[in-house]
Parts: structure tokens; C-alpha cells; sequence
């Protein structure tokens, strides 16, 4: 069974940084892409980063580029978002999500961490 | 960015009649070299994280119930419950993976009448 469980989140000040971690079990983790995904209260879902499984390639949203950089650590089976210069707009639910096979969409996802930018 | 639109915002359908969503997109996600549309759907209940119901449109995934389906093609797709039932209120999401980034619509909210 594929679990992914996310930590990092919390409370932080505009320009404040943050690090979110995914501990991925259950599948061949450096097989997959991953994705992280995010949620604003009360609103849709917004995709934020992915990256291939190797690590050797990865994307952004526009609204994050230059402040957000994504990871993995392969031999861990773990994800990693490292958030700086974060905004009041930031605020969100952050979903770990596994991508399918042969396709971005995702077959999986962690139950999130809620960040909260705030002065 | 590809637009992906749905409609209704939400819905409010009798317990055994049928849910239709739709899901426009700005552009095609059909890719000619494989024959595919990149488009998926999801379920969301409050408080849950997403759950993929759908792929390539009209796939679905093991263990979705089979009243659940997808359809279209190109720009226009359509999620379809062909006979709502009181687990499936929640927000229906479409998605585009045809292009980076990845876009989702806004979400349609089904509700029982």
C-alpha cells in the first residue's frame, strides 16, 4: 500500500522559510515521479512542483519559481519542498502526490500539511 | 497556462438519478502521437485529500465503482454518475496533464437534493 506522509509545515512570518518533508513507503520510490500540490483554505487545488524520479528534472509553477526548490533523496524514499520568501498567498494545504505511470496524473496522495504565513 | 473550466459550480441531484460535470479546456490535451487525452478527475470529501476516480479520460481505477465514468475528447470531457449514491457527495476536480504546469478546474460541488 502506497503511504506518503508529509511534516514541515507551521506557522511562519512573510519572507520566512520553511522545509516540507514526504516519507514515501509502499512502491519503487525512485520509479516515480512526484508532485507536490497545494490547497488554500477553502478553495481548489493548485499544482505547485514535480519532479522525475531520478531528481534530474523538475517544474514550477509560475508563482513559486525562484523561491521554492524540490528534491529527493532516493535513498531515503523521501521528498522534500524547501519554501523561502514565503507570502501571506503561500497559506495552503501542501499535498505530497505520487504521479501514475506514463502520465502526470496522480494515483496518490499524503493527507497534507498545512502551512500558515501570517504576521 | 491551459484553462480548465467546469460547470456546474455545483449540483443538487436526488439519491439514484444521474450527476454530470463537465470540463472544458482552453486547448486540446488530446497528443496526437499517442492517441490519449491527459485529462484525469478526482473526488475530494471534506477534510480528505483528493482521490483519483479517472485517467486518460475514461480510464478508471481500480476499485472506483462503475457508475462512475468518463468521457470526451480534445477540449470537452464529462464526468458521469449514473446513479448517485450518499458516498458520493464531495467536489469533482478535472485535471490537465498535458502541459506544464498542470492545471485543475475549479471544482464542481455534488450535493444530495
Amino acid at each position: 500500500e502506497v503511504q506518503l506522509l508529509e511534516s514541515g509545515g507551521g506557522f511562519v512570518q512573510p519572507g520566512g522559510s520553511l522545509r516540507l518533508s514526504c516519507a514515501a513507503s509502499g512502491f519503487t520510490f525512485n520509479s516515480y515521479a512526484m508532485s507536490w500540490v497545494r490547497q488554500a483554505p477553502g478553495m481548489g487545488l493548485e499544482w505547485v512542483s514535480n519532479i522525475s524520479g531520478s531528481g534530474g528534472g523538475n517544474s514550477y509553477t509560475d508563482s513559486v519559481k525562484g523561491r521554492f526548490s524540490i528534491s529527493r533523496d532516493n535513498s531515503k524514499n523521501t521528498l522534500f519542498l524547501q519554501m523561502n520568501r514565503l507570502r501571506v498567498e503561500d497559506t495552503a494545504v501542501y499535498y505530497c502526490a505520487k504521479e501514475g505511470s506514463g502520465g502526470s496524473y496522480i494515483d496518490s496522495w499524503g493527507h497534507g500539511t498545512l502551512v500558515t504565513v501570517s504576521s | 497556462d491551459i484553462v480548465l473550466t467546469q460547470s456546474p459550480d455545483s449540483l443538487a441531484v436526488s439519491l439514484g438519478e444521474r450527476a454530470t460535470i463537465n470540463c472544458k479546456s482552453s486547448q486540446s490535451v488530446l497528443y496526437s502521437f499517442d492517441n490519449k487525452n491527459y485529462l484525469a478527475w478526482y473526488q475530494q470529501k471534506p477534510g480528505q485529500p483528493p482521490r483519483l476516480l479517472i485517467y486518460w479520460a475514461s480510464t478508471r481505477v481500480s476499485g472506483v465503482p462503475d457508475r462512475v465514468s468518463g468521457s470526451g475528447s480534445g477540449t470537452d470531457f464529462t464526468l458521469t454518475i449514473s446513479s448517485l449514491q450518499a458516498e458520493d457527495v464531495a467536489v469533482y476536480y478535472c485535471q490537465q496533464y498535458f502541459d506544464t504546469p498542470q492545471t485543475f478546474g475549479q471544482g464542481t460541488k455534488v450535493e444530495i437534493k
